[in-house]
Protein backbone atom coordinates (compact mmCIF):
# COMPACT_ATOMS: atom_id res chain seq x y z
CA UNK A 1 0.00 0.00 0.00
CA UNK A 2 1.57 3.08 -1.32
CA UNK A 3 1.35 6.51 0.68
CA UNK A 4 0.70 8.50 -2.63
CA UNK A 5 -2.47 7.43 -4.55
CA UNK A 6 -2.06 7.37 -8.48
CA UNK A 7 -3.96 5.28 -11.03
CA UNK A 8 -2.43 1.66 -12.05
CA UNK A 9 -2.34 2.43 -15.51
CA UNK A 10 -2.94 5.51 -18.42
CA UNK A 11 -2.88 5.13 -22.36
CA UNK A 12 -2.85 7.20 -25.57
CA UNK A 13 -2.21 7.51 -29.10
CA UNK A 14 0.98 9.24 -30.66
CA UNK A 15 -0.14 12.94 -30.23
CA UNK A 16 -2.54 13.25 -27.34
CA UNK A 17 -1.95 14.37 -24.11
CA UNK A 18 -2.41 12.38 -21.45
CA UNK A 19 -2.85 13.22 -17.72
CA UNK A 20 -1.95 11.17 -14.41
CA UNK A 21 -3.24 11.55 -11.10
CA UNK A 22 -1.44 11.63 -7.71
CA UNK A 23 -3.22 12.03 -4.13
CA UNK A 24 -1.82 12.72 -0.81
CA UNK A 25 -2.08 14.23 2.42
CA UNK A 26 -1.60 16.57 4.63
CA UNK A 27 1.69 15.53 6.05
CA UNK A 28 2.88 15.42 2.59
CA UNK A 29 1.39 17.12 -0.56
CA UNK A 30 -0.39 19.30 1.66
CA UNK A 31 3.14 20.75 2.55
CA UNK A 32 5.68 19.80 0.70
CA UNK A 33 5.95 19.61 -3.34
CA UNK A 34 5.69 17.05 -5.46
CA UNK A 35 8.32 15.59 -7.99
CA UNK A 36 7.51 12.97 -10.93
CA UNK A 37 10.19 10.03 -11.53
CA UNK A 38 10.06 8.51 -15.46
CA UNK A 39 11.14 4.78 -15.36
CA UNK A 40 11.75 3.27 -18.86
CA UNK A 41 11.72 -0.35 -18.96
CA UNK A 42 15.23 -1.56 -17.49
CA UNK A 43 16.32 1.52 -16.86
CA UNK A 44 16.83 3.83 -13.59
CA UNK A 45 14.35 6.37 -12.63
CA UNK A 46 14.86 9.80 -13.71
CA UNK A 47 13.47 12.96 -12.29
CA UNK A 48 11.03 14.46 -15.23
CA UNK A 49 9.60 17.18 -12.47
CA UNK A 50 10.18 18.74 -9.57
CA UNK A 51 8.74 21.19 -7.00
CA UNK A 52 5.24 20.45 -8.79
CA UNK A 53 6.08 21.49 -12.42
CA UNK A 54 10.05 23.21 -12.65
CA UNK A 55 11.71 20.59 -15.00
CA UNK A 56 14.86 19.62 -15.12
CA UNK A 57 17.47 20.46 -17.62
CA UNK A 58 16.77 18.28 -20.39
CA UNK A 59 13.25 17.45 -20.20
CA UNK A 60 11.17 18.59 -23.15
CA UNK A 61 8.54 21.18 -22.51
CA UNK A 62 5.66 18.55 -22.98
CA UNK A 63 6.11 17.14 -19.63
CA UNK A 64 4.60 19.40 -17.40
CA UNK A 65 3.43 19.42 -13.34
CA UNK A 66 0.74 20.77 -11.44
CA UNK A 67 -0.84 20.80 -8.05
CA UNK A 68 -3.45 21.95 -5.41
CA UNK A 69 -3.71 21.47 -2.24
CA UNK A 70 -2.98 17.64 -1.58
CA UNK A 71 -3.55 16.73 -5.41
CA UNK A 72 -1.77 16.57 -8.59
CA UNK A 73 -1.03 15.96 -12.19
CA UNK A 74 1.54 15.08 -14.82
CA UNK A 75 -0.14 15.96 -18.47
CA UNK A 76 2.12 14.48 -21.26
CA UNK A 77 1.23 16.30 -24.65
CA UNK A 78 1.99 15.36 -27.99
CA UNK A 79 2.23 11.63 -26.83
CA UNK A 80 4.95 9.56 -28.39
CA UNK A 81 6.53 5.49 -28.54
CA UNK A 82 9.30 6.66 -26.21
CA UNK A 83 7.33 7.76 -23.30
CA UNK A 84 5.78 4.25 -22.76
CA UNK A 85 7.05 3.26 -19.41
CA UNK A 86 6.15 4.02 -15.63
CA UNK A 87 5.62 7.04 -14.02
CA UNK A 88 5.63 7.54 -10.42
CA UNK A 89 5.06 10.67 -7.99
CA UNK A 90 7.28 11.59 -4.63
CA UNK A 91 6.62 14.10 -2.02
CA UNK A 92 8.95 14.86 1.15
CA UNK A 93 6.59 12.94 4.02
CA UNK A 94 6.85 14.87 7.25
CA UNK A 95 6.84 11.88 9.85
CA UNK A 96 9.58 9.90 7.84
CA UNK A 97 11.74 12.97 7.37
CA UNK A 98 12.43 11.64 3.79
CA UNK A 99 10.43 11.20 0.27
CA UNK A 100 7.37 8.21 -0.15
CA UNK A 101 6.10 7.78 -3.46
CA UNK A 102 2.62 6.36 -5.78
CA UNK A 103 2.26 3.39 -7.16
CA UNK A 104 3.30 4.38 -10.38
CA UNK A 105 1.22 4.07 -13.51
CA UNK A 106 2.40 2.08 -16.45
CA UNK A 107 1.45 4.32 -19.23
CA UNK A 108 0.31 2.82 -22.64
CA UNK A 109 1.33 4.20 -26.39
CA UNK A 110 -1.52 2.48 -28.21
CA UNK B 1 27.31 16.49 -14.59
CA UNK B 2 27.44 13.60 -11.43
CA UNK B 3 27.75 10.10 -12.31
CA UNK B 4 26.96 7.25 -9.62
CA UNK B 5 28.77 3.95 -10.14
CA UNK B 6 27.06 1.07 -7.75
CA UNK B 7 28.91 -1.49 -6.83
CA UNK B 8 28.79 -5.10 -4.87
CA UNK B 9 27.59 -8.35 -4.72
CA UNK B 10 24.50 -9.50 -6.39
CA UNK B 11 23.48 -12.31 -4.52
CA UNK B 12 23.26 -12.32 -0.62
CA UNK B 13 22.52 -15.45 1.38
CA UNK B 14 19.68 -15.39 3.78
CA UNK B 15 20.76 -13.93 7.86
CA UNK B 16 23.98 -12.50 5.86
CA UNK B 17 24.55 -8.79 5.27
CA UNK B 18 24.10 -6.95 2.00
CA UNK B 19 26.63 -4.26 1.49
CA UNK B 20 26.61 -1.81 -1.65
CA UNK B 21 28.37 0.82 -2.44
CA UNK B 22 28.05 4.09 -4.70
CA UNK B 23 30.70 5.92 -6.19
CA UNK B 24 30.06 9.50 -6.98
CA UNK B 25 32.09 11.28 -9.84
CA UNK B 26 31.83 14.94 -11.22
CA UNK B 27 30.19 16.48 -8.43
CA UNK B 28 31.30 17.12 -4.69
CA UNK B 29 29.38 15.01 -1.55
CA UNK B 30 29.21 18.66 -0.43
CA UNK B 31 25.49 19.79 0.49
CA UNK B 32 23.34 17.11 -0.32
CA UNK B 33 21.31 14.44 0.95
CA UNK B 34 22.71 10.45 -0.58
CA UNK B 35 20.00 8.41 -0.85
CA UNK B 36 19.47 4.57 -1.03
CA UNK B 37 15.99 3.25 -2.85
CA UNK B 38 14.84 -0.37 -3.72
CA UNK B 39 12.33 -1.81 -5.97
CA UNK B 40 10.99 -5.17 -5.50
CA UNK B 41 9.92 -7.30 -8.53
CA UNK B 42 7.03 -5.47 -10.16
CA UNK B 43 6.43 -3.56 -6.93
CA UNK B 44 7.37 0.79 -6.89
CA UNK B 45 10.01 2.02 -5.41
CA UNK B 46 10.76 2.48 -1.69
CA UNK B 47 12.74 4.64 0.07
CA UNK B 48 15.53 3.04 2.18
CA UNK B 49 17.49 6.00 3.97
CA UNK B 50 19.84 8.70 3.20
CA UNK B 51 23.08 10.38 4.38
CA UNK B 52 24.15 13.74 4.60
CA UNK B 53 27.43 14.99 3.46
CA UNK B 54 28.42 15.68 7.27
CA UNK B 55 28.07 11.86 8.07
CA UNK B 56 24.79 11.85 9.80
CA UNK B 57 21.98 9.44 8.52
CA UNK B 58 18.06 8.82 8.39
CA UNK B 59 16.00 5.61 7.90
CA UNK B 60 12.60 4.26 6.95
CA UNK B 61 11.60 3.29 9.89
CA UNK B 62 10.22 -0.22 8.06
CA UNK B 63 13.99 -1.08 7.84
CA UNK B 64 15.68 1.53 10.47
CA UNK B 65 16.76 -1.98 12.99
CA UNK B 66 18.57 -3.53 10.14
CA UNK B 67 20.19 -0.58 7.70
CA UNK B 68 22.98 1.54 7.98
CA UNK B 69 24.26 3.80 5.66
CA UNK B 70 27.58 5.68 5.70
CA UNK B 71 29.69 8.10 3.70
CA UNK B 72 33.37 8.22 2.70
CA UNK B 73 34.22 11.90 1.59
CA UNK B 74 37.10 11.18 0.83
CA UNK B 75 36.63 8.17 -1.60
CA UNK B 76 33.32 9.83 -3.07
CA UNK B 77 32.04 7.33 -1.61
CA UNK B 78 28.28 6.29 0.77
CA UNK B 79 27.59 2.95 1.42
CA UNK B 80 24.60 1.04 2.31
CA UNK B 81 24.55 -2.48 4.59
CA UNK B 82 21.40 -4.32 5.64
CA UNK B 83 21.73 -6.94 7.53
CA UNK B 84 19.80 -10.38 8.63
CA UNK B 85 18.42 -10.38 5.09
CA UNK B 86 15.34 -12.37 3.63
CA UNK B 87 13.54 -13.27 0.34
CA UNK B 88 11.67 -10.02 1.21
CA UNK B 89 14.83 -8.28 0.24
CA UNK B 90 15.35 -9.40 -3.14
CA UNK B 91 15.18 -6.16 -5.05
CA UNK B 92 16.68 -3.80 -7.33
CA UNK B 93 18.63 -1.53 -5.51
CA UNK B 94 19.37 1.88 -6.35
CA UNK B 95 21.57 5.04 -5.44
CA UNK B 96 20.73 8.27 -5.64
CA UNK B 97 22.09 12.37 -4.79
CA UNK B 98 18.78 13.54 -3.30
CA UNK B 99 18.12 17.08 -3.25
CA UNK B 100 15.32 16.46 -0.63
CA UNK B 101 11.99 18.06 -1.16
CA UNK B 102 13.22 18.48 -4.52
CA UNK B 103 13.73 15.19 -5.34
CA UNK B 104 16.48 13.01 -6.57
CA UNK B 105 18.31 14.07 -9.75
CA UNK B 106 20.97 11.39 -10.44
CA UNK B 107 20.53 8.20 -9.99
CA UNK B 108 22.57 4.76 -9.94
CA UNK B 109 22.17 2.26 -12.73
CA UNK B 110 21.24 0.04 -9.94
CA UNK B 111 21.89 -3.31 -8.79
CA UNK B 112 19.89 -6.67 -8.78
CA UNK B 113 20.41 -8.24 -4.82
CA UNK B 114 18.91 -11.80 -4.79
CA UNK B 115 18.53 -12.98 -1.61
CA UNK B 116 19.14 -16.86 -1.30
CA UNK B 117 18.21 -19.95 0.62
Amino acid sequence: QSVLTQPPSASGTPGQRVTISCSGSSSNMGIYTVNWYQQLPGTAPKLLIYSDNQRPSGVPARFSGSKSGTSASLAISGLQSEDEGDYYCSAWEDSLDGPVFGGGTKLTVL
Amino acid sequence: QAQLQQSGPGLVKASETLSLTCTVSGVSLRSYYWSWFRQSPGKGLEWIGYVYYSGSANYNPSLKSRVSISIDTSKSQFSLKLNSVTAADTAMYYCSRDRGNWGSDYWGQGTTVIVSA
